[in-house]
């Protein structure tokens, strides 16, 4: 069985601040893992997504994640945080990249930015 | 760029009724997947489906819950006795294989579902 954990389900950071969110996982097989950010009211719209043909992985919006399976981690993180980052980020593993393949999500971490 | 898109956007039903939620999934896409996330909750695998046949269940998605493709664009989830528990936005997803399998599933705006 797949699991990802999130640690943290609200972070707040000031405008212009890192952003770091946290996801560990659990896998029996070799995973492969993905952000999505959800926006109040919207659905959800894929960040960035490991695969294993990199371990730091670059998405939209400046967003980055490195796999690192010492750490059995995948974080994600930003530079600088804009206003527009507020939304709920969700990590999600799945257990190949092949099709057909449920994804197992993460309870979600909630991020606010300050002005 | 094509996008999934689902209809309605929110449906109010009462207990014991029947709802059909649809789903247009993105043309050249051959997985279609159902999702669900009660307020304040993960969103969790209900469905995929992948030539005319479920691949996988879980196990909220018992003999209440139906899934068909009707024809060669509409995706729909019918739950047929509706419970105050199947209150929940539900997500439409679907997914290709690329050329080395890299799939990304793509997911619609949801459909808020509430049972009164």
């Amino acid at each position: 069985a797949q699991s990802v954990t999130q640690l943290g389900s609200h972070v707040s950071v000031s405008e212009g601040a890192l952003v770091l969110l946290r996801c560990n996982y659990s896998s029996s097989v070799p995973p492969y893992l993905f952000w999505y950010v959800q926006y109040p009211n919207q659905g959800l719209q894929l960040l960035l997504k490991y695969t294993s043909a990199a371990t730091l992985v670059k998405g939209i919006n400046g967003f980055e994640a490195e796999f690192k399976k010492s750490e059995t981690s995948f974080h994600l993180t930003k530079p600088s945080a804009h206003m527009s980052d507020a939304a709920e980020y969700f990590c999600a593993v799945t257990k190949s990249n092949f099709g057909n393949e449920k994804l197992t999500f993460g309870t979600g971490t909630r991020l606010t930015i300050i002005p | 760029e094509p996008e999934v898109t689902q209809t309605p956007s929110h449906q109010v039903t009462q207990m014991g009724q029947e709802v059909i939620l649809r789903c247009v999934p993105i043309s050249n896409h051959l997985y279609f997947y159902w999702y669900r996330q009660i307020l304040g909750q993960k969103v969790e695998f209900l469905v995929s489906f992948y030539n005319n046949e479920i691949s996988e269940k879980s196990e909220i998605f018992d003999d209440q819950f139906s899934v068909e493709r009707p024809d060669g664009s509409n995706f729909t989830l019918k739950i047929r006795s509706t419970k105050l528990e199947d209150s929940a936005m539900y997500f439409c997803a679907s997914s290709k294989p690329d050329r080395v399998g890299r799939d990304t599933q793509y997911f619609g705006p949801g459909t808020r579902l509430t049972v009164l």
